[in-house]
């Protein structure tokens, strides 16, 4: 199977800054990545696909990047709202892989 | 609007047995897809497995082959998981989600929590 690796674990940051978070997998999988959202109590959800296309109503503050091996997902000026678990998911693989997620707090 | 309903979920002793049903409405069922995705207390997401359109093909996680397996019935629009020879560790809200085209988790049910205790 494909392992997921993500960091950092969990950062905490202040309204406006910039938020980066880095998902490594340890073999290529051609941008066949997905980033979710996940608050407390909730159902995850998809915010990019493909690496770094878009959801449909997502905010354009979240943008996606990376090939190969090494993805990244940027939140450019972190709101209140953005405090959540974010996981990186590849489906390269009929057998999908999740990242151990990435807890983003508010300060 | 999508819609994925989970049921079934409850507390079970190990070794004992649960079927989830997951409904799909919204979408036309049979030309997706679809998966089910756990979370462990306190833990991140584990992907279980996942069923093609038309049932031929099923992919599993190592850590439950041959003892879950997934199902659907797409006149019933819904999605089953059959869960035998439960342990501790199957302990987890389990969610259903449909994929979308290039197979990513496009839309989650708001899941149903199974518990695996004595």
């Amino acid at each position: 199977d494909i392992q997921m690796t993500q960091s950092p674990s969990s950062l905490s940051a202040s309204v406006g800054d910039r938020v980066t978070i880095t998902c490594r997998a340890n073999q290529g999988i051609s941008n066949s990545l997905a980033w979710y959202q996940q608050k407390p109590g909730k159902a995850p959800k998809l915010l990019l696909f493909a690496a770094s296309r878009l959801e449909s109503g997502v905010p354009s503050r979240f943008s996606g990047s990376g090939s190969g091996t090494d993805y990244t997902l940027t939140i450019s000026s972190l709101q209140p709202e953005d405090s959540a678990t974010y996981y990186c998911q590849q489906y390269y693989n009929i057998v999908q892989t999740f990242g151990q997620g990435t807890k983003v707090e508010i300060k | 609007e999508v819609q994925l309903m989970e049921s079934g979920g409850g507390l079970v002793q190990p070794g004992g047995s649960l079927r989830l049903s997951c409904a799909a409405s919204g979408f036309t069922f049979n030309t997706y897809w679809m998966n089910w995705v756990r979370q462990a207390p306190g833990k991140g997401l584990e992907w279980v497995a996942n069923i093609k359109q038309d049932g031929s093909e099923k992919n599993y996680v190592d850590s439950v082959k041959g003892r879950l397996t997934i199902s659907r019935d797409n006149a019933k629009n819904s999605l089953y998981l059959q869960m035998n020879s439960l342990r501790a560790e199957d302990t987890a809200v389990y969610y259903c989600a449909r994929a979308g085209a290039k197979l990513e988790l496009r839309d989650w049910g708001q899941g149903t929590l199974v518990t695996v205790s004595s």
